[in-house]
């Protein structure tokens, strides 16, 4: 059964840091697209990141140079690193599978974890 | 970048209802298009790919279609458990979400 599990949310100051850590079940991060979908309160969904079966990683124009997207294989875990955290950064933050047989751009998701709430606030 | 605006934002109707979504691309995404439903407090659930491509286990009554820039979403007998949001996406150039249609009971 696929499983993807986010932790690492909470509240953080404008300017902090935060690891947000994807533990997936199911399949491996090794051989899948796995990205980073956002949810400010209210809004609709805004993809982050993307990190790619091979290794290569995207970004959002609006977290480029603040966030970074990597994997560790021995644990079978996606993070997020995000740096100079700012208030619009605020949302619920899901980790998000690709179809292993898509066809076309891999940027739609079959599974979703259950998301963690990121909070930047003074 | 690519903007994604659904219409309406909010939609009411009743059980056994045909309803019908609008999204319009901002230029050309082709085909590469999702649909997903989102309760309260739970992740999007994935309905419709590639326009029209039926995610497996999602109830026939759903269906897709369009190209280009002009989609729709059409519900064709509403059931109480469809009642929610609905958010389409274009993955023609990384990706972008509509800003959803919220489909409530009359």
């Amino acid at each position: 059964e696929v499983q993807l599990v986010e932790s690492g949310g909470g509240l953080i100051q404008p300017g902090g840091s935060l690891r947000l850590s994807c533990a997936v079940s199911g399949f491996t991060v090794s051989t899948n697209y796995v990205s980073w979908v956002r949810q400010a309160p209210g809004r609709g969904p805004e993809w982050v990141s993307i990190i790619y079966k091979g290794g290569d990683t995207y970004y959002a124009d609006s977290v480029k140079g603040r966030f970074t997207i990597s994997r560790d294989e021995s644990k079978n875990t996606v993070y997020l690193q995000m740096n100079s955290l700012r208030a619009e950064d605020t949302a619920v933050y899901y980790c998000a599978r690709v179809p292993l047989a898509a066809n076309g751009p891999p940027y739609f998701f079959d599974f979703w974890g259950s998301g963690t709430l990121v909070t930047v606030s003074s | 970048d690519i903007q994604m605006t659904q219409s309406p934002s909010t939609l009411s109707a009743s059980v056994g209802d045909r309803v019908t979504i609008t999204c319009r691309a901002s230029q050309n995404i082709k085909s590469w298009l999702a649909w997903y439903q989102q309760k309260p407090g739970k992740a999007p659930k994935l309905l419709i790919y590639r326009a029209s491509s039926l995610d497996s286990g999602v109830p026939s009554r759903f269906s897709g279609t369009g190209s280009g820039t002009d989609f729709t979403l059409t519900v064709s007998s509403l059931q109480p458990d469809d009642f929610a949001t609905y958010y389409c996406q274009q993955y023609n150039s990384y990706s972008t979400f509509g800003q959803g249609t919220k489909l409530e009971i009359k």
